[in-house]
């Protein structure tokens, strides 16, 4: 079974420097979608940012960017320029290409983001 | 476009006491799942539906929780007798096709069983 793990239950960052959370993730498969979502106190869920697997090349979404490392299996999120408004529950999430639609979740990394 | 609606956001009931708690997918989308967050856990995927049709129910806790989809739009998860331990934020979830694209989750409800 795939499971994710984020060692970091708590981080920190200055406003407008830079951030970098961690996740690894096991799995022997090879097709497969990583996610990171965002969950803010209204606990409403975002997505932030997705990969497939199959893509060498990292993705990015303006602040946000991941550093996917397939062999390593590493997924980190890396939020540049940060803001208050990132301050956040952030949760890694794998979803494997041959078992539907669920995605499987660490335990997630609390932001707080000090002005 | 409305995103995933999930009702009632907070609810608060004695133990032994049934609760319903209901959803309604975004149009068009043919994957639902319901996900429990409490703090000891995480996020639990509960049970998930294609096309209306349940396909992995294994992490429904124990028979007192029941899921139905009775049609595209909509769909109840069911505790009865709920118990204190159920306590939490449940979570829906839809999306359009079970190998692509992200979920897309609702707000949430909160449940606290007295």
């Amino acid at each position: 079974a795939q499971t994710v793990t984020q060692s970091q239950p708590e981080m920190s960052v200055q406003e407008a420097e830079t951030v970098t959370l961690s996740c690894t993730y096991d799995t022997s498969e090879s097709d497969y979608y990583l996610f990171w979502y965002k969950q803010p106190p209204s606990r409403q869920m975002i997505l932030v940012i997705r990969q497939e697997a199959y893509k060498q090349q990292n993705a990015t979404e303006n602040r946000f960017s991941v550093n996917f490392q397939k062999a390593a299996k590493s997924f980190s999120l890396k939020i540049s320029d940060s803001q208050l408004g990132d301050a956040a529950m952030y949760f890694c999430a794998y979803r494997s290409y041959n078992q539907g639609g669920k995605l499987i979740f660490g335990q997630g990394t609390e932001l707080s983001v000090k002005p | 476009d409305a995103g995933v609606i999930q009702s009632p956001r907070h609810e608060v009931t004695e133990m032994g006491q049934e609760v319903t708690l209901r959803c309604k997918p975004i149009s068009g989308h043919n994957s639902l799942f319901w996900y429990r967050q409490t703090m000891m856990r995480g996020l639990e995927l509960l049970i998930y539906f294609n096309n209306n049709v349940p396909i992995d129910d294994s992490g429904m806790p124990e028979d007192r929780f029941s899921a139905k989809m009775p049609n595209a739009s909509f769909s109840t998860l069911k505790i009865q007798p709920s118990e204190p331990r159920d306590s939490a934020v449940y979570f829906c979830a839809s999306s359009r096709a079970t190998n692509t694209g992200e979920l897309f989750f609702g707000e949430g409800s909160r449940l606290t069983v007295l």
